[in-house]
């Protein structure tokens, strides 16, 4: 079975700063692996994936994530955080063999971002 | 433009009482997905279909049905409404040209307050 966790309920930061949202996964098999936001009243909007090739993958808005199999990991970075960025942040997961459900995408709990001031 | 729509964007109903979401995208994409968002949980997988005519249960099924009489319409059927329904439901979909790391697209989300 796949799973991904995302150790932290809300992340905190300064606008200006550099923010990291965390996720971590476990999967059978070569992970696809993505990151969407989700604004107040919205729907998810996607902002990155990981599918093969270089580590460090751009995104939507500036952000950027890096793959990291030897740790299971794929957090979510960006250099400079701004007010705008607060919203809540979904890590999802898909495996690269057929197991069931389609296209499925099994997701973390997500993670609240604030940016402030 | 290219989208996913949901309708209703709210319902308030009362338990039993029979429903249906509609979910439509623009994309001639071959997959389609539910999925239902609760706190802590994140989102969940209801049902999916890879085809016209063609479903599957997701990891929580149970209470829900769907059907998919065209490529573009894939609504979300509550027969027996319960206040354990009461969610926000998201109807995704994607195309299947590049495989499984296709990047689903994601309607605007019904919020359903089940009494």
């Amino acid at each position: 079975a796949q799973s991904v966790a995302q150790p932290e309920d809300q992340v905190n930061v300064a606008e200006g700063n550099p923010l990291t949202v965390k996720c971590t996964y476990s999967v059978s098999g070569n992970p696809y692996l993505f990151w969407y936001v989700q604004y107040p009243n919205r729907g998810l909007q996607f902002l990155l994936k990981y599918i093969t090739g270089d580590n460090l993958v751009k995104g939507s808005y500036g952000f950027e994530a890096e793959f990291n199999k030897s740790q299971t990991s794929f957090h979510l970075k960006k250099p400079s955080a701004l007010v705008s960025d607060s919203a809540l942040y979904f890590c999802a997961v898909r495996v690269s063999i057929l197991t069931g459900g389609g296209n499925k995408l099994t997701f973390g709990t997500g993670t609240q971002l604030k940016v402030e001031l | 433009e290219a989208q996913v729509t949901q309708n209703p964007r709210y319902l308030i109903t009362v338990t039993g009482k029979k429903l249906t979401v509609t979910c439509s995208q623009n994309m001639n994409h071959e997959y389609m997905s539910w999925y239902r968002q609760d706190p802590g949980l994140g989102l969940r997988q209801i049902y999916y279909s890879m085809n016209v005519e063609v479903t599957d249960k997701g990891d929580v099924p149970e209470g829900y049905k769907v059907s998919r009489k065209e490529k573009r319409n894939f609504p979300l059927i509550l027969e027996s409404p319960s206040p354990n329904q009461t969610s926000l439901y998201f109807c995704a979909s994607s195309s299947r040209t590049s495989g499984w790391g296709e990047t689903q697209y994601f309607g605007p989300g019904t919020r359903l307050l089940v009494l």
